[in-house]
């Protein structure tokens, strides 16, 4: 049973667009999320988290937003730049239960289009 | 500072013989961990360690072992590799404080024929 799902395998965007990736979850431990990036051939890199305490965290182009009552998160990138093309993978976990790591969803691959 | 590094880059294996995944990291994380990438699934946490002397399972720990003598290093040892185990693997370290926001090394791809 996923307990983090992303359900868009890929995404086209135009570059100078909006970007907006999904994600949802079922458990309700859980109360930090994140965004990592990944290129081929190299590991994920972090790129922005929220914690259950807010519904928005900003960080230059890359906004998440999160809304608890409907446990779905989202990824904005405004604008799309060539560069952000990679797999964008959501991630979740209970800080609460301990260091006991985070939990995946499959990955979003984003396509920037010139 | 090298951050996370993995050796080797590529592995093949036969069904049955057994190494070492090499992982260290020189920037005095505490915590360290071991992830497996299969093709069209997210991560998948392997065993964890949240300091020296200290290790526990995640979600797919079957198959494999590690153990933490040292801060900077985290080897995951496979006794007897299975096809199954073919995957792409990826080590991970974060300082205590903000353990979720984990430096990824560069993985290693094993193929087990």
């Amino acid at each position: 049973d996923q307990q983090v799902k992303q359900n868009s395998p890929s995404l086209s965007v135009q570059e100078g667009r909006i970007s907006i990736l999904n994600c949802d979850y079922t458990n309700s431990m859980f109360d930090y999320f994140l965004w990592y990036k990944k290129y081929p051939a190299e590991g994920p890199t972090f790129l922005i988290s929220i914690s259950s305490i807010k519904d928005k965290n900003e960080d230059g182009r890359f906004t998440v937003f999160l809304n608890k009552s409907a446990k779905h998160l989202s990824l904005h990138i405004v604008p799309s730049q060539p560069g952000d093309s990679a797999v964008y993978f959501c991630a979740a976990s209970n800080s609460g239960g301990g260091a006991d790591g985070l939990t995946f969803g499959k990955g979003t691959h984003l396509i920037i289009q010139p | 500072n090298a951050g996370v590094t993995q050796t080797p880059k590529f592995q093949v294996l036969k069904t049955g013989q057994s190494m070492t995944l090499q992982c260290a990291q020189d920037m005095n994380h505490e915590y360290m961990s071991w992830y497996r990438q299969d093709p069209g699934m997210g991560l998948r946490l392997i065993h964890y360690s949240v300091g020296a002397g200290i290790t526990d399972q995640g979600e797919v720990p079957n198959g494999y072992n590690v153990s933490r003598s040292t801060t900077e290093d985290f080897p995951l040892r496979l006794l007897s590799a299975a096809p199954s185990q073919t995957s792409v693997y990826f080590c991970a370290s974060s300082p205590r404080r903000v353990y979720n926001e984990q430096f990824f090394g560069p993985g290693t791809r094993l193929t087990v024929l």
